[in-house]
């Protein structure tokens, strides 16, 4: 069974450039994250889903930052315009949904801003 | 004061050791219990799950202590592999949002 895919695996940008992420989650899951993860820290939810609804937007910085999902299935995250302090690694995830469930991480997109 | 904090380490422990790591939750409420592992640049992945009662899988031992508001994780017979950054995770009642500790780094030793 395919796990999470995600794209692209490394972006260099510019300051003030646009960027966007994809992910495609686990066939059959309602629930996808956004996570961005900065070095030496753990994965910190920028917004879930269920199915094509956002449920938890409220740590999503919406002046730069946007996300879609939409069919409920294949997800984007967008910054624009990206500052320095953007850079992360920015993590997809997604789970059955229910209270408890594992949930399984794509190998995120390591974004570095100059 | 964070949500979920973890011990930083890094611990540094020779093979065979027996190491422990503990995490602290602040939300009473919290519902879903976690313990990830993080390879160096690689995605976190399910270690085990921590129920009321206590789990262990092989050489892993996580407990859930509600009263205190803390987990832990137990290795015993460390092996070289087992090198790797442990989060810990809390997932919230009413709503299933899961809040990551910063993780604690683990290097075992020949």
């Amino acid at each position: 069974e395919a796990g999470v895919v995600q794209s692209p695996r490394y972006k260099i940008i510019e300051k003030k450039q646009p960027v966007a992420f994809w992910c495609n989650p686990i066939s059959g899951h309602n629930t996808l994250y956004w996570y961005r993860q900065n070095l030496g820290q753990g994965p910190e939810l920028l917004i879930r889903y269920e199915n094509e609804e956002a449920v938890d937007d409220s740590q999503l910085p919406k002046d730069r930052f946007s996300a879609e999902r939409l069919k409920g299935v294949d997800s984007t995250l967008k910054i624009q315009p990206a500052e320095l302090g953007d850079s992360a690694v920015y993590l997809c995830a997604s789970s059955s949904g229910l209270a408890g469930s594992e949930q399984f991480f794509g190998p995120g997109t390591r974004l570095t801003v100059l | 004061r964070k949500e979920v904090e973890q011990d930083p380490g890094p611990f540094n422990v020779p093979e065979g050791a027996t190491v422990a790591f503990n995490c602290t939750y602040s939300n009473s409420a919290s519902q879903s219990f976690f313990w990830y592992r993080q390879d160096c640049r690689k995605e976190p992945k399910l270690l085990m799950s921590v129920y009321s009662s206590g789990n262990e899988d092989g050489r892993f031992t996580a407990q859930l202590n509600r009263a205190s508001q803390y987990i832990s994780l137990l290795i015993r017979d460390s092996k070289l592999s087992d090198s790797a950054t442990y989060l810990c995770a809390v997932e919230k009642s009413g709503g299933f949002k899961t809040i990551f500790g910063a993780g604690t780094r683990l290097f075992v030793k020949a």
